[in-house]
């Protein structure tokens, strides 16, 4: 099952950063966050992943609380081609771990 | 190109016909895996290869039969499916079998249709 909750869908508008929340309130100590994404009928992509601190790269920052449960995905300026259902995974780095998909949140980026 | 593909990329069969579906990774990863995905629903995880052996398979029914002949190749052999078989089956591998660092990298899939 998965272990987190995130809205199903949310709107941003062309360049606005586009901030995606995901509540997972029964993580624990050794678990990571993971985000994927997955634009209309192709394999999901990795985005970025962090454990405690917060965390950027080229494509999103990843923005943990720190209790660690709940974090926001931040997309700063949103393209039409970021369109797409992000889905937030938590889970160890264990090889007995595996990435489990929940709902994800349908993102629709307008011009 | 994502470092993992995944041949055909559509597919209609009969449900009394045999086909398979391929995966290849050019990555050096050491694990692959089978995801179904089915109309608005998640992905559901089918099957983990390690170094070429199964180590996990999620209750799927035996009409899926999985092959590892090598650890850059992966199949899904598919025989008397049923329509409810119709979905995006996705390919997925990563470094080892542990989301690792930068988790797993997927195909773009195989989109299967059953009539």
């Amino acid at each position: 099952d998965a272990k987190t909750t995130q809205p199903p869908s949310m709107d941003c508008a062309e360049g606005r950063a586009a901030n995606l929340p995901c509540n997972h309130s029964t993580i624990s100590g050794n678990e990571y966050v993971y985000w994927y994404r997955q634009i209309h009928s192709q394999g999901p992509q990795y985005i970025i992943h962090g454990l405690k601190n917060n965390e950027t790269n080229e494509m999103a920052s990843l923005i943990i609380t720190e209790d660690r449960k709940s974090s926001t995905l931040i997309l700063p300026h949103a393209t039409l081609r970021d369109t797409a259902v992000y889905y937030c995974i938590v889970s160890t780095s264990y090889n007995t771990d595996k990435l489990i998909f929940g709902t994800g949140t349908r993102l629709q980026v307008f011009p | 190109e994502t470092g993992v593909t995944q041949t055909p990329r559509h597919l209609v069969m009969g449900m009394t016909n045999k086909k398979s579906l391929k995966c290849e990774q050019h990555l050096g990863h050491n694990a692959m895996y089978w995801y179904k995905q089915s109309a608005k629903k998640p992905l559901e995880l089918m099957f983990v290869y390690s170094l070429e052996e199964r180590v996990e398979n999620n209750s799927v029914p035996s009409r899926f039969s999985p092959e590892c002949p090598n650890s850059s190749h992966l199949f899904l052999h598919l025989h008397t499916l049923q329509p409810e078989d119709s979905a995006l089956y996705l390919c997925a591998s990563s470094q080892e079998v542990a989301i690792a660092n930068y988790g797993y990298t997927f195909g773009s899939g195989t989109r299967l249709t059953v009539v």
